[in-house]
């Protein structure tokens, strides 16, 4: 069985500072890992993903996620913050021949300017 | 660009009705999944369609069922729809072996009165 633990159902940042929203994991099997993210009104968007190779992973909107197999992590990063990132964040977690994704409970991100 | 889409933005019923949600992709995917999305709970999965009219409970399918007659089409039926299944519903769909790359509706947010 695999799951996601998301301990941070809400983070406030102020604007252009930095963020870290933390994810771990559980798998007894080699992972894939996911961040996702739902702007307000709209579906879940792909943000990154970490499938195998270099543990740092970088993706849109200049978020980035590193993989730490002995931490069993995968926490989610950004340097700068903007008030557009305002939203919620899922992280999910799968493995290879499963077609199903587990996702955590999110982590809603507000930004105060 | 693959689309998924879904009939309804927002809905509201009564207790009792029948509820059919509906959820089109246009990228010849196999797979297609319905969660349901609630506050401080993430996304659970409710029921997966991995072929035309193969389904698979997923982790509280109790009070739905679905149906796909084709592979672009998959619908959620509440036989009888209860204030506690008041939620915003989440369609999505990936190609066979490819779960990095599942997309997402917009959602349908669905209430009962």
């Amino acid at each position: 069985a695999q799951s996601v633990t998301q301990l941070d159902s809400q983070v406030p940042v102020f604007e252009e500072a930095p963020v870290e929203l933390r994810c771990n994991y559980s798998s007894s099997v080699s992972v894939y890992l996911f961040w996702y993210v739902q702007y307000p009104n709209q579906g879940l968007q792909l943000l990154l993903k970490y499938l195998s190779g270099s543990t740092l992973v970088k993706g849109i909107n200049g978020f980035e996620a590193e993989f730490n197999k002995s931490q069993t992590s995968f926490h989610l990063r950004k340097p700068s913050v903007h008030i557009s990132d305002t939203a919620e964040y899922f992280c999910a977690v799968t493995h290879f021949g499963n077609e199903k994704l587990t996702f955590g409970t999110g982590t809603r991100l507000t930004i105060i300017p | 660009d693959v689309k998924v889409t879904q009939s309804s933005r927002y809905l509201v019923k009564r207790t009792g009705e029948k509820v059919f949600l509906e959820c089109v992709q246009d990228m010849d995917h196999e797979n297609m999944f319905w969660y349901r999305q609630d506050p401080g709970l993430g996304l659970r999965l409710i029921y997966f369609s991995y072929d035309v009219k193969m389904k698979e409970k997923g982790d509280i399918p109790e009070g739905y069922s679905v149906s796909r007659e084709k592979k672009e089409r998959f619908s959620l039926i509440l036989e009888s729809a209860s204030t506690n299944q008041t939620s915003m519903y989440l369609c999505a769909s990936h190609l066979a072996g490819h779960t990095d790359t599942q997309y997402f509706g917009p959602g349908t947010r669905l209430t009962v009165l």
